[in-house]
């Protein structure tokens, strides 16, 4: 069982605010990545982390950002959310298996 | 870089019966690969893995196959329940440290 977690699990908020989306674990894993997926649709990869202080761009080009600070955390952030921005974001860690944690629905209004 | 097909992108049997959901993988290097069951509102959860050094694996119903020389690799789920019903992806994963995904298959276990 994967120990991974993120907060909050729904967010609704309107355009041009600022969110966190957070994501920790307890596993002790250095690397974590942030996935972006439409409902029962392909996971994009965002950002990934092989470490404290390492930050890299995923495949998919996106307006947010992500620090890694700690090991066990890896928030991810929007500094002025659009509609467009309106999807589920998983977070997952890994040492050989890779985990997800369970997802943040995020709607923009 | 890696580049990972599966099939079929929806699925639909009786309960009891056998599904198979197939994956091609592109890079000779990979040597990990993974399923993942997704529900509805959830996270994805590893059901499976194998390991390039390894032909096949099983667990209870499910089963996974592995053919290096032709890239594909194969989840089979036995004796189908309702609850098996799902998204399904396949990933694989070698020397980039990445996973690459498939773009998933909807499993439909009809009662």
């Amino acid at each position: 069982e994967a120990d991974i977690y993120q907060t909050p699990r729904y967010l609704v908020i309107g355009t041009g605010k600022k969110i966190t989306l957070e994501c920790s674990q307890t596993m002790g894993h250095d690397k974590m990545y942030w996935y972006q997926q439409d409902p029962g649709m392909e996971l994009h990869l965002i950002h990934y982390s092989y470490g404290v202080n390492s930050t890299e761009k995923g495949d998919l080009s996106s307006e947010s950002t992500v620090s890694r600070i700690r090991t066990e955390h890896f928030p991810l952030t929007l500094e002025s959310a659009r509609p467009s921005h309106t999807s589920q974001y998983l977070c997952a860690s890994r040492s050989y298996e890779q985990y997800f944690g369970p997802g943040t629905r995020l709607t923009v209004t | 870089g890696e580049n990972v097909e599966q099939h079929p992108s929806t699925l639909s049997v009786q309960e009891g019966d056998s599904a198979v959901i197939k994956c091609t993988y592109s890079d000779s290097a990979s040597n990990y690969f993974p399923w993942y069951k997704q529900e509805l509102g959830k996270g994805p959860q590893l059901i499976i893995d194998i390991r390039s050094n390894v032909g096949e694996k099983k667990d209870q119903r499910i089963a996974v196959t592995l053919n290096k020389t032709a890239k594909h690799f194969s989840l089979h789920i036995t004796e189908t329940q309702p609850e098996d019903s799902a998204v399904y992806f396949c990933a694989a994963r070698g020397g980039s440290e990445k996973l690459v995904f498939g773009k998933g298959t909807k499993l439909t276990v009809n009662p």
